[in-house]
């Protein structure tokens, strides 16, 4: 069990430009959340799916920000005309699917936006 | 909302000294996860635990959810224990299962 992969591990980008990031969930996870980590914000909620369908996406910015989950073996996160506040570790996390499951998280993503 | 509310912010110790964690939170909790991480390092969840006390190793966690608190007792503190220590806890609103994060305590084990 390799665990929640999360790749890039590193991204830098210009500001405007696009970032996409990827996450594996453990097999035979069906739910998968998205969580930021900042210093100044600590962290921070995104959204989640369960078995792939969008449950709760509160935590999202409302603009420039998406998420899908095409297969139950990957979902992204992406975003668009990326912006220096966007600057953070971009967490991934799964857990079976059933009430009150742990949630086990990836490394995350460190998103640097010049 | 729940608010997640941890103390103290830091701790500092010798090694072999114990440490006890505070995690309190406003609302009630069915969810709640106990989580170590190391500078740098991805979140490991230490213990599940939304009621009652779980033992593993030199770690103990004890959640009394009428009380809305938890804590995560660390007995002979190595150095290898430091890094940060979060408490997570569910919305309890709608079934949602995200979890809202407490800010952390840093713990720092000097030898």
């Amino acid at each position: 069990n390799a665990g929640v992969i999360q790749t890039p591990r590193h991204k830098v980008t210009g500001k405007g430009q696009e970032a996409t990031l990827w996450c594996e969930p453990i097999s035979g996870h069906s739910a998968v959340f998205w969580y930021r980590q900042t210093i100044v914000q600590g962290l921070e909620f995104l959204t989640y799916f369960r078995n792939q369908a969008p449950i709760d996406d509160s935590g999202m910015p409302k603009e420039r920000f998406s998420a899908q989950m095409p297969n139950q073996s990957h979902s992204t996160l992406k975003i668009q005309s990326t912006q220096p506040q966007d600057s953070a570790v971009y967490l991934c996390a799964s857990s079976l699917d059933r009430n009150y499951a742990e949630q086990f998280f990836g490394p995350g993503t460190r998103l640097t936006v010049l | 909302g729940q608010q997640v509310q941890q103390s103290p912010a830091s701790l500092v110790l010798q090694e072999g000294e114990n440490a006890e964690l505070q995690c309190n939170f406003s609302s009630t909790a069915t969810r709640l996860q106990w989580f170590y991480q190391h500078p740098g390092g991805r979140l490991v969840s230490l213990f599940y635990n939304p009621s009652g006390t779980k033992h593993t190793g030199r770690l103990t966690s004890t959640t009394v959810t009428n009380e809305r608190r938890s804590s995560l007792h660390i007995s002979s503190s190595q150095t290898t224990d430091s890094g940060t220590y979060f408490c997570a806890i569910d919305q309890n609103q709608g079934g949602s299962a995200k979890l809202i994060f407490g800010e952390g305590t840093k713990l720092t084990v000097s030898s």
